[in-house]
């Protein structure tokens, strides 16, 4: 079955990084794109960009463009999420979701499986 | 602000039918489909909706989905208890080039 396993909880201080990683079983790793989307307190979900895992092709959300990296390592299915120069407004639950193949067109799939969430506070 | 306008809130008493609206422009839902997921808190979305209509396996038919032009709309008909989450609708954007989601409406079952 598709399982997508995130890495834990993180605790960072304002300018700082965080890279959250995502790891995927149950499926062809490099046929679907995988997505990053975010959950900041009592707000809504956000979504900040996808990665091909075939390609490493990227495509970021206008918002975090210059300050997000997706990365993918083939080796052990598994793809990152990094944010850099942190701000408190950053405090979220980062999911990744797997999204359609990457042979379709973009907008027809849904993101039918999401991670576990990776909580990550940006506080001083 | 979202680029997808939600209600904030809804509510219903049990075995009742409640609707969501969506609203977006001639740049996401004008032309493309819409997906709809519902949000419980502390666990990951689940999509219950996609290509506007159309329903998962295992997502009981009591939830459904349409569109008309710039809007589309979820229905929850014989409302239970256990369908108290957040609800999201989410669209291509053509001219964002991305993903966007309404901001969330939040279903309450009286």
């Amino acid at each position: 079955q598709v399982q997508l396993v995130q890495s834990g909880t993180e605790m960072k201080k304002p300018g700082a990084s965080v890279k959250v990683s995502c790891k995927a079983s149950g499926y062809d790793f490099t046929v679907y794109h995988m997505h990053w989307v975010r959950q900041a307190p009592g707000q809504g979900l956000e979504w900040m960009g996808r990665i091909n895992p075939n390609s490493d092709d990227t495509n970021y959300a206008q918002t975090f463009q210059g300050r997000v990296t997706m990365t993918r390592d083939t080796s052990i299915n598994t793809v990152y999420m990094e944010l850099s120069r942190l701000r408190s407004d950053d405090t979220a639950v980062y999911y990744c979701a797997k999204g359609g193949p990457i042979r379709f067109l973009e907008w027809l799939s849904p993101f039918d499986y999401w991670g576990q969430g990776t909580l990550v506070t940006v506080s001083s | 602000q979202s680029v997808l306008t939600q209600p904030p809130s809804a509510s219903g008493t049990p075995g009742q039918r409640v609707t969501i609206s969506c609203s977006g422009s001639s740049s996401n839902i004008g032309i493309k489909t819409v997906n709809w997921y519902q949000h419980l808190p502390g666990t990951a979305p689940k999509v219950l909706i996609y290509g506007d209509n159309q329903r998962p396996s295992g997502v009981p038919d009591r939830f459904s989905g349409s569109k008309s032009g710039t809007s589309a709309s979820l229905a929850i008909s014989g409302l239970q208890s256990e369908d108290e989450a957040d609800y999201y609708c989410a669209t291509w954007d053509d001219s964002l080039n991305g993903w966007v989601f309404g901001g969330g409406t939040k279903l309450t079952v009286l």
